[in-house]
């Protein structure tokens, strides 16, 4: 399967403690996504990195979430000091960049619970 | 920012009846329209997309129509089967070095056999 991976698919934690997420894209694509997705909700875009560079960050991203793509290839999310509201679906995507390639790929996702 | 609205919430359809899901955006300056369909558990698939400068694109059973003027884009599902009962998500994007979508609220598409 050459797909957009996520680890894990389930995570339930205590509140207070850190968590991290990992997210594999697809090969050769060179941007990478993270959303949000809430019950009932769409997702909500958290940030973006163009191989590595992290380019862009929503205000849904508190100072307890941070996010990295050490070497432009998978990437991971953190939450640090979780909260109940912490609690939902982590999305990833990735597309390539250039051309007239616009296409976003999610991965499974990875399900939070903050107990 | 942009805001994307979808309607309507729920749709029930007879398997081999048409469906259609609308919606509307609000910054002029985006471009691209994707739409997911999100079944339980699975994160979205991408279905169809559209540019702002293409009206119609089709793809088998599925298509999706855009109106620039309106604001107005909507996806267009033929013969329903069973299996099309999910979530559906219209999506819209400036593109370029701000490709982060923002999502509508969903459509949970119901199709009785």
């Amino acid at each position: 399967d050459t797909g957009v991976s996520q680890d894990p698919r389930h995570k339930i934690t205590k509140r207070g403690q850190n968590v991290t997420f990992r997210c594999d894209p697809i090969s050769e694509h060179n941007r990478l996504y993270w959303y949000r997705q809430t019950l009932g909700q769409g997702p909500e875009f958290l940030t973006y990195f163009q191989n590595e560079a992290q380019l862009e960050k929503s205000r849904l991203l508190s100072d307890r979430f941070s996010a990295e793509r050490p070497k432009g290839s998978f990437s991971t999310l953190e939450i640090q000091r979780t909260e109940q509201g912490d609690s939902a679906m982590y999305l990833c995507a990735s597309s390539k960049m250039g051309g007239s390639t616009y296409e976003q790929y999610f991965g499974p996702g990875t399900r939070l619970t903050v107990t | 920012g942009e805001n994307v609205e979808q309607h309507p919430s729920t749709l029930s359809v007879q398997e081999g009846d048409s469906a259609v899901i609308k919606c509307t955006y609000s910054d002029s300056a985006s471009n691209y329209f994707p739409w997911y369909k999100q079944e339980l558990g699975k994160g979205p698939q991408l279905i169809i997309d559209i540019r702002s400068n293409v009206g119609e694109k089709k793809d088998q059973r599925i298509a999706v129509t855009l109106n620039k003027t309106a604001k107005h884009f909507s996806l267009h599902i033929t013969e329903t089967q069973p299996e099309d009962s999910a979530v559906y998500f219209c999506a819209a994007s400036r593109g370029g070095s701000q490709g982060n979508l923002i999502f509508g609220k969903g459509t949970k598409l119901s199709v009785k056999p």
